[in-house]
């Protein structure tokens, strides 16, 4: 069964530093999204992707994130200067057009 | 703007009795609703979904819910628990059935079924 894959499974960066998380989508999906979830916290919505753009953005995607389809495959999230507060699971997901979102396993973000 | 409350924070039940995790949603428009499913250390599990239709949705792991839209609730049930769904479960909502449009989840329930 295709599923959404992601690297690093755990990222450690130090604070200010760039970091890039890496997802391949499920090949014949058309739609992409970062999610991130804070310890303990809820699942909050980054961005959706659509088409080589970005259909959608919550207050929390400010001018530190960025996303880019590099190529025909991986769908990555850039932060550009890493903060405390950015640690956090961050997921990766995709769908079809008005279907259910497919999740992967996380990347685990830790800014010390 | 779209919200979802999970009211109870941990349900403990017994292995082999009935299960229900509470969702109540809040949308402008007609609401889609998911249930997903995190086990430790995995990502987000999709579980099942109402679009439109029969309120009654069944769904992976025997796993069922009902959409009742005058109480705007979509209640997740399982007519016998198993120790294997102890995990956390996560209700969403939107309110457009496009695909670029985010998912709002609740806080989460932590199902414990106990031996």
């Amino acid at each position: 069964e295709p599923e959404v894959t992601q690297t690093p499974s755990h990222q450690v960066t130090q604070m200010g530093q760039e970091v890039i998380l890496r997802c391949v989508p499920i090949s014949n999906h058309l739609y992409f999204y970062w999610y991130r979830q804070i310890l303990g916290q809820k699942v909050e919505f980054l961005v959706s992707f659509y088409n080589n753009e970005i259909s959608e953005k919550s207050e929390i995607f400010d001018d530190q994130f960025s996303v880019e389809r590099p190529d025909g495959s991986n769908f990555t999230l850039k932060i550009r200067s890493t903060k405390l507060e950015d640690s956090a699971m961050y997921f990766c997901a995709s769908s079809e057009y008005s279907s259910e979102q497919f999740f992967g396993p996380g990347t685990r973000l830790t800014v010390l | 703007a779209q919200s979802v409350a999970q009211p109870e924070d941990q349900v403990n039940v017994a292995e082999g009795n009935p299960l229900t995790v509470k969702c109540t949603y809040s949308v402008s428009g007609n609401p889609y609703l998911f249930w997903y499913v995190q086990y430790p250390n995995r990502g987000l599990q999709f579980l099942l979904k109402y679009i439109t239709g029969d309120n009654l949705v069944k769904g992976s792991y025997g796993f069922e819910a009902e959409f009742n839209k005058s109480q705007t609730s979509f209640h997740l049930k399982k007519p016998s628990a198993l120790v294997s769904d102890s995990a956390l479960y996560f209700c969403a909502v939107r309110d457009k059935n496009s695909g670029n449009t985010p998912l709002v989840f609740g806080k989460g329930t932590r199902l414990s079924v106990i031996a």
